[in-house]
């Protein structure tokens, strides 16, 4: 199983393109996660997915927009890329039950000139 | 609202020195309590978890609720521990929301 996979995995973007980015995750998970790494920051919660079909907004949703139209991807686009909004992206899934871990991807490092 | 506080960013210890990585939380329910742990240009994964009271690569967790904290603890620190830290609280409610510290970065020196 090659678990959570995010692409691409670095991407450079001018202000005010647009863009997604991609997770997939091959394990059946219900629950789906977008969070953004900044130092000093932690992980901060930006969309969620508890199922296929719904979205919800998390700590940091502004300027973001998710997507969930199948049970194994979580899109999450810029649609106008700003530099507040470079960052590291890490996607998670996990199972419904609450004491179950979040499996993570690899990260995309994304960065707005 | 639930909070994670990891107090220090930075944590320095010789190898053989033993480590606490300290971790506190606000919440008010039963919480589910998480160490995860991202080596250099690697995932974050799960290190350990409370429920399961664990002993993972030496690290040991305790959930002390009259304290609000879930100290992470390793008897003689190795070159390999080198890595950010980061403790996490997850509630029960209707989906797994999980809060996570700012993080811990580790620092084993030789």
């Amino acid at each position: 199983n090659a678990g959570v996979t995010q692409t691409p995995k670095f991407r450079v973007l001018k202000t005010g393109q647009s863009m997604t980015l991609l997770c997939a995750q091959d394990m059946n998970h219900e629950y789906m996660y977008w969070y953004r790494q900044d130092p000093g920051m932690g992980l901060r919660l930006i969309h969620y997915s508890v199922g296929e079909g719904t979205t919800a907004k998390g700590e940091v949703p502004d300027g973001y927009n998710v997507s969930r139209l199948k049970k194994q991807n979580f899109l999450l686009g810029l649609e106008s890329a700003a530099p507040s909004q470079t960052s590291v992206y890490f996607c998670a899934s996990s199972p419904r039950s609450s004491n179950q871990p979040q499996h993570f991807g690899d990260g995309t490092r994304l960065s707005i000139l | 609202a639930q909070r994670v506080t990891q107090p220090e960013k930075l944590l320095s210890v010789f190898k053989g020195a033993p480590v606490e990585l300290k971790c506190n939380y606000s919440y008010s329910g039963s919480p589910e309590l998480f160490w995860y742990v991202q080596y250099s240009r690697q995932r974050l994964q799960l290190l350990l978890r409370h429920i399961s009271r664990e002993s993972i690569k030496g690290f040991t967790a305790d959930l002390n609720k009259g304290e609000t904290s879930f100290h992470l603890k390793k008897p003689f620190a190795q070159e390999e521990d080198s890595a950010m830290y980061y403790c996490a609280l997850s509630d029960s409610g209707g989906y797994q929301k999980v809060t996570f510290g700012i993080g811990t970065k580790l620092q084993v020196i030789p």
